[in-house]
């Protein structure tokens, strides 16, 4: 079954204490990419990548890292948490370039830092 | 920068019942694509719906519409027939046709059914 996986599903944080949202997507996509949905802002991009070894920052980068070793994985890293950073995260994968443009997202991370 | 503009933070309609989400974007573009998606308390995104801007005719899928409006920059969505399962956050969303994958989400409209 073609999807993207995200672990953990949930997840309560203290401030400071790194922590790995992993992402491995089955579809053998080029793209792929991080947002954070918070109420009435919608979903935000905070990176991608357009293939592996290459990545970027979106629009709210700030406090995060991002890697891509391979072209399956994309891990988020926040090597010191914040309560802003408090969210829900979703993982996106799609073929690069031109095509219908749709975005397959995983099922979401739920973040709470203390 | 692409922005994406929902005014209704929330709708209420009855069920079988017809509800319009509306949905603007400010772009000086004229090759892209906009979407609807759909994120039901399982807090799953599914695709609902898809325009191509090039295309004058309105996407329709099952009981879901737009109406496209490209002079006017606006992408509502109709849903006919309401069920129980429609209620959900519907996020419209716009995607440059020629500068990445990048997807501009509006803030969301949440839908209620009322049974």
């Amino acid at each position: 079954e073609a999807q993207v996986t995200q672990n953990p599903r949930y997840l309560i944080t203290v401030t400071g204490k790194k922590l790995t949202v992993t992402c491995s997507q089955n579809m053998n996509h080029e793209y792929m990419s991080w947002y954070r949905q918070d109420p009435g802002l919608g979903l935000r991009q905070i990176y991608y990548s357009m293939n592996v070894e290459v990545t970027d920052k979106g629009d709210v980068p700030e406090g995060y890292k991002v890697s891509r070793k391979e072209k399956r994985n994309f891990p988020l890293i926040l090597e010191s948490p914040s309560p802003n950073q408090t969210s829900l995260y979703f993982c996106a994968s799609t073929l690069r370039g031109r095509n219908t443009g749709e975005l397959f997202f995983g099922e979401g991370s739920r973040l709470t830092v203390l | 920068a692409q922005t994406v503009t929902q005014s209704q933070p929330e709708m209420s309609v009855q069920e079988a019942e017809t509800v319009t989400l509306s949905c603007t974007y400010d772009t000086s573009e004229s090759d892209y694509y906009l979407f609807w998606y759909k994120q039901p308390p399982s807090r799953q995104m599914i695709l609902v719906i898809r325009q191509e801007a090039y295309k004058q005719q309105n996407a329709t899928e099952n009981r879901f519409s737009v109406n496209f409006q490209k002079a006017a920059k606006s992408f509502s969505l109709k849903i006919s027939d309401s069920q129980l399962g429609d209620a959900a956050m519907y996020f419209c969303a716009y995607r440059s046709g020629e500068a990445g994958n990048k997807l501009t989400f509006g803030g969301g409209t949440r839908v209620l059914v009322k049974p």
